[in-house]
Order: C-alpha cells, then structure tokens, then sequence
C-alpha cells in the first residue's frame, strides 16, 4: 500500500542553525502539505503546496520557513534559522488533488525536531 | 473560520466499557470531519470520516461517529474498549471546496485500565 515517509524520523540541532526535513509524498499525489505538533499540543496546519507554489500558509509558517519540490518525488521543508520553539513533531501529507471528491490527505509518520 | 473543540483532554475506561469521545465543530458551511488515532511515537491514522449525508460513520477497530448537525458534534464511541485502544485521538474539520487544510481539535488521550 502506498504510503508517505519522511526523513529522518528524530533531527537533533543547535539553535539558529538550518534544517531541511524531506518527505516523499504518494506518487500520484498533487496536493501536498506540513503540520507540526509541538509536544502536548495539537496539530497545527503550516502550508499547503501544488503546482509548485504555495496555495496557502498559516501564521507560523513566516520568512524561517520555506517548501520546495526539488525534484519529483520529494517534498522538502526547510527552516532557516532553528529557535527552541520549532522543536516539535512535523508531519507531511499528501493528497490525490481531483477536482472531485473528498481527497484524503495521508500522513507521513513525522520527523521530530528538538532544537537545543 | 472552522474550529473544533475536544472535550476532556483525558478520558479513562475500564476495559469492556463504552468509549465516548466528544467533538464540537464550528464552521460557516456545511464541512467534512475526521477523527484520527495517534499511537505513542506514531503518526497519525485515519480512524474515520464524514463526507456525505450518511449521518453514523463506521471506522476501523469498531469506532463510529455521528454526525449531529443540530448539535454541530460529531461524537465518537465504541460500545467496548480494548486495552490497544489507549492513544491520543483528534478530530479534526475541513471545508469541502477545493484542496483546504485540516484543522485539529487539541486531542483526547483515552485510557484504559485492566
């Protein structure tokens, strides 16, 4: 069964320093999007990306952070410059796009991010 | 704007017992809902989903919903837990145009005792 995995599953950094969280979507998915869970907290939507661009961000998702589809299977988010509030689980999902139908969006089993 | 409200942060029954996990919602048109299982460590999981006008959802390990449009809720049950049913369980609400983002409730983490 197809499934969305993301990389690495734990990624220990130092604050101010960049990281790049990989994701590799369903392959036919078009629709693709971040979460994150901060620890106890709920899950809170980032950015959602198709055809290349962002279709919508939330609040969090400032000038730290960007996507990127940097080839056709991977879907990256990076943060520029790590704060100890960005520790947290990321999840990816992925989505078929049609113009019908409901289109789940399927979650990758997260990457957990502590910043130290 | 949609929003969700999860009542009771945690929720513990005995195993065997009724397993009752509310979820209001808020939202000004007529939405799709979900509720998803996080497992310690684990990612989320689709337990079930509302998306047309059958009112009661059945989902995966013997969780269903219904969905109360008079109440705007969508609680969740199951007549008889199991132990392996100890997770964190979200509902979660999105507008049905077009490609929107999922928006969660702040979890009930239900637990079950021998």
């Amino acid at each position: 069964e197809p499934e969305v995995t993301q990389t690495p599953s734990h990624q220990v950094t130092q604050m101010g320093q960049e990281v790049i969280l990989r994701c590799v979507p369903i392959s036919n998915h078009l629709y693709f999007y971040w979460y994150r869970q901060i620890l106890g907290q709920k899950v809170e939507f980032l950015v959602s990306f198709y055809n290349n661009e962002i279709s919508e961000k939330s609040e969090i998702f400032d000038d730290q952070f960007s996507v990127e589809r940097p080839d056709g299977s991977n879907f990256t988010l990076k943060i520029r410059s790590t704060k100890l509030e960005d520790s947290a689980m990321y999840f990816c999902a992925s989505s078929e796009g049609l113009s019908s139908g409901y289109n789940e969006q399927f979650f990758g089993p997260g990457t957990r991010l502590t910043v130290l | 704007a949609q929003s969700v409200t999860q009542l009771g942060s945690h929720v513990s029954v005995s195993e065997g017992a009724l397993v009752l996990l509310r979820c209001n919602y808020s939202s000004s048109v007529p939405p799709y809902l979900f509720w998803y299982v996080q497992y310690p460590n684990q990612g989320l999981q689709l337990l079930l989903k509302y998306t047309s006008a059958a009112t009661l959802v059945k989902g995966i390990n013997g969780f269903e919903a219904e969905f109360k449009k008079s109440e705007t809720s969508f609680h969740l049950t199951k007549p008889s837990a199991h132990m392996s049913d100890a997770a964190e369980y979200f509902c979660a609400v999105r507008l049905r145009t077009g490609f929107q983002k999922l928006v969660f409730g702040t979890g009930t983490r239900l637990l079950v005792s021998p």
